[in-house]
């Protein structure tokens, strides 16, 4: 399969522990995108790479969050001290480059913070 | 910024029939892309139709085809000829460069 792969595709934690989500995206692609989702409503951008650079964080992305891209392939988003609040569907995109290039969406890792 | 509102929270159809999903947006940008997402239930989301800004023909692929009014700042898809597995939640969006999601459609189709 040599679409967008994410892992876990599910996560259950407490609250106040570490989480890592991995995404690793479409093979050449440069772009990296992740987006949240909380149930029953649409993504909502938190953060994209193109290649390795970091080039902008939505505000929805605390300083609990980080991502990166350490060698413009695989990704990884963090969430410290996690919260109730931060339950929702993570999901990643990748496109080949430019700005309207498609983006390709992975399976999402779902977590729930109880 | 960027706002897309879908005020439709569910529509159902008949299989067979055809049902019209409706979609506006806000933006200052003069160049920028439109797209229609399906997201099954538990699945992934996958691109329905996308449509450049600049073209004024109305994209069309097999059985979904959108209505754009630039104007207006509407993006509405037509499904045709519903079929079960249509039955999902179909997502407007908005693209610069980020995606900008409305809050999407659950579309059910009844055998």
């Amino acid at each position: 399969d040599t679409g967008v792969s994410q892992d876990p595709r599910h996560k259950i934690t407490k609250r106040g522990q570490n989480v890592t989500f991995r995404c690793d995206p479409i093979s050449e692609h440069n772009r990296l995108y992740w987006y949240r989702q909380t149930l029953g409503q649409g993504p909502e951008f938190l953060t994209y790479f193109q290649n390795e650079a970091q080039l902008e964080k939505s505000r929805l992305l605390s300083d609990r969050f980080s991502a990166e891209r350490p060698k413009g392939s695989f990704s990884t988003l963090e969430i410290q001290r996690t919260e109730q609040g931060d339950s929702a569907m993570y999901l990643c995109a990748s496109s080949v480059g430019l700005d309207f290039d498609e983006q390709f969406f992975g399976p999402g890792t779902r977590l729930t913070v109880l | 910024a960027q706002t897309v509102t879908q005020s439709q929270p569910e529509m159902s159809v008949q299989e067979a029939e055809t049902v019209t999903l409706s979609c506006t947006y806000d933006t200052s940008e003069n160049n920028y892309y439109l797209f229609w997402y399906k997201q099954p239930p538990s699945r992934q989301m996958i691109l329905v139709i996308r449509q450049e800004a600049y073209k004024q023909q109305n994209a069309t692929e097999n059985r979904f085809s959108v209505n754009f009014q630039k104007a207006a700042k509407s993006f509405s898809l037509k499904i045709s000829d519903s079929q079960l597995g249509d039955t999902a939640m179909y997502f407007c969006a908005f693209q610069v460069y980020k995606l900008s999601f409305g809050a999407g459609t659950t579309v059910t189709v009844r055998a």
